[in-house]
C-alpha cells in the first residue's frame, strides 16, 4: 500500500523548457515533504522541502508545490538543463517524525 | 567537510554468507537511517538509529536483519544468512537532528548482490 505515489516514472523536456514533476500522498498526517534527486550509482541528493503550513517554496531553478486538500504535490524545475536529468524522488516524513516514506520515483530526460 | 560514507560500495555474498554494511555520519551528525532499494522501486525505510539506542526498526525484517550504532565508530547493518532477495541498494543517511525540519543527507549505498 503505497502513501507517496509517484505516478510517471518518465518525463522527457527540452532544454529551457520548464519541468514539472507530480506526487500524490494518501496520509493526510503526512506534514512535511522531500524531494531528492539521484543520479545512477550515487546516493539521493536533497533537492528542497516544504511544510504543511506553506503552499509553496522557492530556490532558484526549484520550486516546490504543496495542494493539502488534493493531497498532491509538484516540483517545478525552470528552466530545465540537461545536469538535471535523473530520478527525482518525492518524499514525506512519517508522523513519528522518524523516517521518510519515498515514492518510486520520476527519470526525467532533458535533452538539449 | 566529508559527506556520509559508506562501504563496501559493492559487496557480493553467496546464499547463507553474512553481510556487514558500514556507514559512518556525516560529522555532527549523531542521527542514521538505513534504506534498501531494490530494482525498479523507491527507497525502503529499514532502521533509524542514534548512539547506542535502536529508536525505529518498523521497516526492519525480524529475522536475519540486525542494525548498531555503538558509542565509537560507524553504525552497522548486519544480514545474516543472506539469500537472493537481499539483492539490493542499502543506502545510509543522518541528520543532525530528528523531526523537525532538518533533511537526511544520504551516502552513496552499498550494492549487495547474492549469488
Amino acid at each position: 500500500d503505497q502513501q507517496v505515489k509517484q505516478n510517471s516514472p518518465s518525463l522527457s523536456v527540452q532544454e529551457g523548457r520548464i519541468s514539472i514533476l507530480n506526487c500524490d500522498y494518501t496520509n493526510s498526517m503526512f506534514d512535511y515533504f522531500l524531494w531528492y534527486k539521484k543520479y545512477p550509482a550515487e546516493g539521493p541528493t536533497f533537492l528542497i522541502s516544504i511544510s504543511s503550513i506553506k503552499d509553496k517554496n522557492e530556490d532558484g531553478r526549484f520550486t516546490v508545490f504543496l495542494n493539502k486538500s488534493a493531497k498532491h504535490l509538484s516540483l517545478h524545475i525552470v528552466p530545465s538543463q540537461p545536469g538535471d536529468s535523473a530520478v527525482y524522488f518525492c518524499a514525506a516524513r512519517n508522523q513519528a517524525g522518524t523516517a521518510l516514506i519515498f515514492g518510486k520515483g520520476t527519470t526525467l530526460s532533458v535533452s538539449s | 567537510n566529508a559527506g556520509v560514507m559508506q562501504n563496501p560500495r559493492h559487496l557480493v555474498r553467496r546464499r547463507g554468507q553474512e553481510a556487514r554494511l558500514r556507514c559512518s555520519p556525516m560529522k555532527g551528525h549523531s542521527h542514521v537511517y538505513w534504506y534498501r532499494q531494490l530494482p525498479e522501486e523507491g527507497l525502503k525505510f529499514m532502521v533509524y538509529l542514534q548512539k547506542e539506542n535502536i529508536i525505529d526498526e518498523s521497516g526492519m525484517p525480524k529475522e536475519r536483519f540486525s542494525a548498531e550504532f555503538p558509542k565509537e565508530g560507524p553504525s552497522i547493518l548486519r544480514i545474516q544468512q543472506v539469500v537472493r532477495g537481499d539483492s539490493a541498494a542499502y543506502f545510509c543517511a543522518s541528520s543532525p537532528t530528528s523531526g523537525g525540519n532538518d533533511e537526511q543527507y544520504f551516502g552513496p549505498g552499498t550494492r549487495l548482490t547474492v549469488t
